[in-house]
């Protein structure tokens, strides 16, 4: 059984510039969610895909952008990055949408200038 | 929105203490409560969870208790040992099913 990963695990940007993060779910999970972390807080929902279809979305605007393949991996991306963006972009994979467990993947580090 | 509220934010004690934390929610519809355990540098992992139909689970030296009439939940960590030290985050699952929402973290340490 393969774990959840993201690609990359670090990235610069600078302010306007475009971003997309990658993540692979865990083998058989058909869910996928994102979550900001920024540094000394807890993950915040970014929003979460289910099958392919956006199934709820946290508080963020809509610069933030995802895809789910159908292989079940995901895309997230962020447009017109803000110094505020930077963060840990953490993906969790769960077998099903709705009390499962979630598990993270190591995360991507983003930091713009 | 549902909210999470943790305390404390930092938590050291000695090793062979026992750790409590504990967090209060506001969507009395939330049933599912997980906590995580993150090490520095390290993707969040589940170390624990309940649903809302028990009041009570425990894996070895961890358990967990739901109050669903307060609306509070409780990690409890006995025997603490030195790897015990981390940051450890409850969440509660938001009506929907659709996002995990965090307290804000609290950093235990365990010195020996």
């Amino acid at each position: 059984e393969t774990g959840v990963t993201q690609s990359p695990t670090h990235l610069i940007k600078t302010r306007g510039q475009q971003v997309t993060l990658r993540c692979s779910s865990q083998s058989g999970h058909n869910t996928v969610s994102w979550y900001q972390q920024a540094l000394g807080q807890g993950p915040q929902f970014i929003f979460q895909y289910y099958r392919e279809e956006e199934n709820g979305r946290g508080n963020f605007p809509p610069r933030f952008s995802g895809l789910q393949f159908p292989n079940y991996s995901s895309e997230l991306n962020v447009n017109a990055l803000e110094l505020d963006d930077s963060a840990l972009y953490l993906c969790a994979s769960s077998l099903e949408a709705g009390g499962n467990e979630q598990f993270f993947g190591p995360g991507t580090r983003l930091t713009v200038l | 929105g549902e909210n999470v509220e943790q305390h404390p934010s930092t938590l050291s004690v000695q090793e062979g203490d026992s750790a409590v934390i504990k967090c209060t929610y506001s969507d009395s519809a939330s049933n599912y409560f997980p906590w995580y355990k993150q090490e520095l540098g390290k993707r969040p992992q589940l170390i624990i969870d309940i649903r809302s139909n028990v009041g009570e689970k425990k894996d070895q030296r961890i358990a967990v208790t739901l109050n669903k009439t307060a609306k509070h939940f409780s990690l409890h960590i006995t025997e603490t040992q030195p790897e015990d030290s981390a940051v450890y985050f409850c969440a509660v699952e938001n009506q929907a099913g659709t996002a995990l929402i965090f307290g804000k973290g609290t950093t235990l340490s365990v010195s020996s």
